[in-house]
């Protein structure tokens, strides 16, 4: 199985300033197609995951371009700029590559 | 408007079966692949199985030996059957599809 591995935040984040999540994956996720399959979601707290970032970098629809992905075959990063309330949660990335599907164990983001 | 709905009961037995129903409402179940995910209790996600827009299913090997998903095109319903649940199993299920992930249900595992 793929294994995500995702960094911690040094939280708590100040309100306004920008917060960087990283993850990993044991394998590379880029596709011979060109795409990397690694989405990325956020839960805010007692609710569903919500559906934030999918082929690495393509913002679902509706998602604040506060929200950025980036990175290669195994290393990502999701920028939140400007970090708002809202934006307070826990993050997982997943890959969406190979079966299983398999989630990083979560970021957690809490706001100053 | 896209909307995800899980049913079932919320507390089974040890050793007993578990049946979810997913009901889905502004998309067709044959153009759409729709996921399982679960959650223990303050823990991480765990992805479940699928079963794609054509009828075919793949799942997780961990649960593959006691877990079945089926649908009902017609009642834009899909199912969930996992078998011999043990506490381990207890959690809150999701059904997703697309980019649209239903409410959850909380599913107790205890006798």
């Amino acid at each position: 199985d793929i294994v995500m591995t995702q960094g911690a935040l040094p939280n708590p984040v100040p309100s306004g300033e920008s917060a960087s999540i990283t993850c990993q994956s044991s394998k590379s996720l880029l596709h011979s197609n060109g795409k990397t399959y690694l989405n990325w979601y956020l839960q805010r707290p007692g609710q569903s995951p919500q559906f934030l970032i999918y082929w690495m970098s393509t913002r679902a629809s509706g998602v604040s371009d506060r929200f950025s992905g980036s990175g290669s075959g195994t290393d990502f990063t999701l920028k939140i700029s400007r970090v708002e309330a809202e934006d307070v949660g826990v993050y997982y990335c997943q890959q969406d590559l190979e079966f299983p599907r398999t989630f990083g164990a979560g970021t957690k983001l809490e706001l100053k | 408007q896209v909307q995800l709905k899980e049913s079932g009961p919320g507390l089974v037995q040890p050793s007993q079966t578990l049946s979810l129903t997913c009901t889905v409402s502004g998309f067709s179940l044959t153009s759409y692949n729709v996921h399982w995910v679960r959650q223990p209790p303050g823990k991480g996600l765990e992805w479940m199985g699928v079963i794609w827009s054509g009828g075919n299913t793949d799942y997780n090997s961990a649960l593959k030996p006691r877990l079945s998903i089926s649908r009902d095109t017609s009642k834009s319903q899909v199912f969930l059957t996992m078998n011999s649940l043990q506490t381990e199993d207890t959690g809150i299920y999701y059904c997703k599809g697309s980019v649209y992930w239903g409410q959850g249900v909380m599913v107790t595992v205890s006798s």
